[in-house]
């Protein structure tokens, strides 16, 4: 049964670079897309971006600026680097596994890891 | 970006009812993921492209729906069943979801 987690610093300074792995275990990485979503305590849901095995890319391009995703197939990981953060990025980060089939759902959830920023 | 609209944003209702929850978008979507949150959790899926049960879902959750007006709907209101649900498009990107609908107990 495929298990994604999150880890990374739970506290980041305003204007720094907050920087998160996602670590798949359970299942190969192969012909799935891998997302970041996060959450601001008590609002909704925001998709930040997906990546694609090969590496591929696509973000919200209302962070896309500040943005990266990047894959390591070979460690069954992918990373999520926001920078620039401020304190509207205080918010639960919660890695997915998404399914390119007709529709793009996202099957598989971490737990999620809380962010503050804060100085 | 399409903006997806959920309605109600929180409802009250009793073990045994149905409920329905309804979700809709801006512009024709063909499709539609629905998703259950319970407090401190990470979102489940439950339903995907608006009508397939997710596996090991129950079936009293059952969705529906086209075009721009999608429903969730719950035939009979178990107590692990009150928790937020979102809806969320795959249509285009960036993928956007609905604002969400508490369950509550009455």
């Amino acid at each position: 049964q495929v298990q994604l987690q999150e880890s990374g610093p739970g506290l980041e300074k305003p204007s720094e670079t907050l920087s998160l792995t996602c670590t798949v275990s359970g299942d190969s990485m192969r012909s799935y897309y891998w997302s970041w979503i996060r959450q601001v305590p008590g609002k909704g849901l925001e998709w930040i971006g997906y990546i694609y095995d090969s590496g591929s890319s696509n973000y919200n391009p209302s962070l896309k600026s500040r943005v990266t995703i990047s894959v390591d197939t070979s460690k069954n990981q992918f990373s999520l680097k926001l920078n620039s953060v401020t304190a509207a990025d205080t918010a639960v980060y919660f890695c997915a596994r998404a399914v390119p089939t007709g529709t793009f759902y996202m099957d598989v959830w971490g737990k999620g890891t809380t962010v503050t920023v804060s100085s | 970006d399409i903006q997806m609209t959920q309605s109600p944003s929180s409802l009250s209702a009793s073990v045994g009812d149905r409920v329905t929850i309804t979700c809709r978008a801006s512009q024709n979507i063909h499709n539609l993921n629905w998703y259950q949150q319970k407090p401190g959790k990470a979102p489940e899926l439950l339903i995907y492209a608006a009508s397939s049960l997710q596996s090991g879902v129950p079936s009293r959750f059952s969705g529906s729906g086209s075009g721009t007006h999608y429903t969730l709907t719950i035939s009979s209101l178990q107590p692990e069943d009150f928790a937020t649900y979102y809806c969320q498009q795959s249509y285009s990107t960036p993928l956007t979801f609905g604002g969400g609908t508490k369950v509550e107990i009455k």
